[in-house]
């Protein structure tokens, strides 16, 4: 089954600087890709997708991210954060039956 | 955009009761939806699918009759956890799909303690 790998579990950033969140996929052919966002205590929030063509995706809040196949990535990036970027951010990938399977997510903290 | 409702955002109860989570799409017909499991400093996992009109698909592992679901319309699909215990509390979350996987919202989430 398909799935994903984010090797990173908390990553703390200055505010203004640039950063970026690792996620690495299993699967054999281009798969569908997400990155959601959660505030604490809240759902999720889309914040891009990746189904084909333009290897690099333009998201929400000012993210983007690029799907590598010869890396098996698809790491979320963003210029410059700000404080209200501090979350809690997941990759997936749908399964077999289009129901998502989460990576086991980051953590972003964001420091004045 | 699509709009997920769930409610309550947070309950406490005591040991030996059954809480009721309702998931609403308020935009937008959602034939399945998806009840996920959260614990602190985790992924979510997924629980079941729930799809209107017909029998819930619990993942292995998820006890059935203690998580009860029902999407008894397109709109709403109910979680319940029966005779709920200590080891229930978590954070509980529903989606709906709009369109396919392309176009899944999620509901704010439920915080579950149960004492």
């Amino acid at each position: 089954a398909q799935s994903v790998t984010q090797p990173d579990i908390h990553i703390t950033v200055s505010e203004g600087a640039s950063l970026e969140l690792r996620c690495n996929y299993s699967y054999g052919a281009t798969p569908y890709l997400f990155w959601y966002v959660q505030s604490p205590g809240q759902g999720l929030q889309l914040l891009l997708k990746y189904f084909s063509g333009d290897t690099l995706v333009q998201g929400i809040k000012g993210f983007e991210a690029e799907f590598k196949r010869s890396q098996s990535s698809f790491n979320l990036r963003k210029p410059s954060v700000h404080w209200s970027d501090a979350a809690e951010y997941f990759c997936a990938v749908p399964s077999n039956d289009y129901k998502l399977s989460f990576g086991a997510g980051t953590t972003v903290t964001v420091r004045a | 955009g699509a709009v997920v409702s769930q409610h309550p955002s947070r309950v406490i109860c005591k040991s030996g009761t059954s809480v009721k989570i309702e998931c609403r799409s308020l935009d937008f017909q959602a034939t399945t939806m998806f009840w996920y499991r959260q614990f602190p400093k985790q992924s979510l996992m997924l629980m079941a699918t729930s799809n209107e009109g017909s029998k819930a698909t619990y993942e292995q592992g998820v006890e059935k009759d203690k998580f009860l679901i029902n999407h008894a319309s397109l709109t709403l699909s109910t979680l319940t956890v029966t005779s709920a215990h200590p080891e229930d509390s978590s954070f509980y979350i529903c989606s709906a799909d709009r369109d396919g996987h392309e176009k899944l919202f999620f509901g704010s989430g439920t915080q579950l303690s149960v004492l």
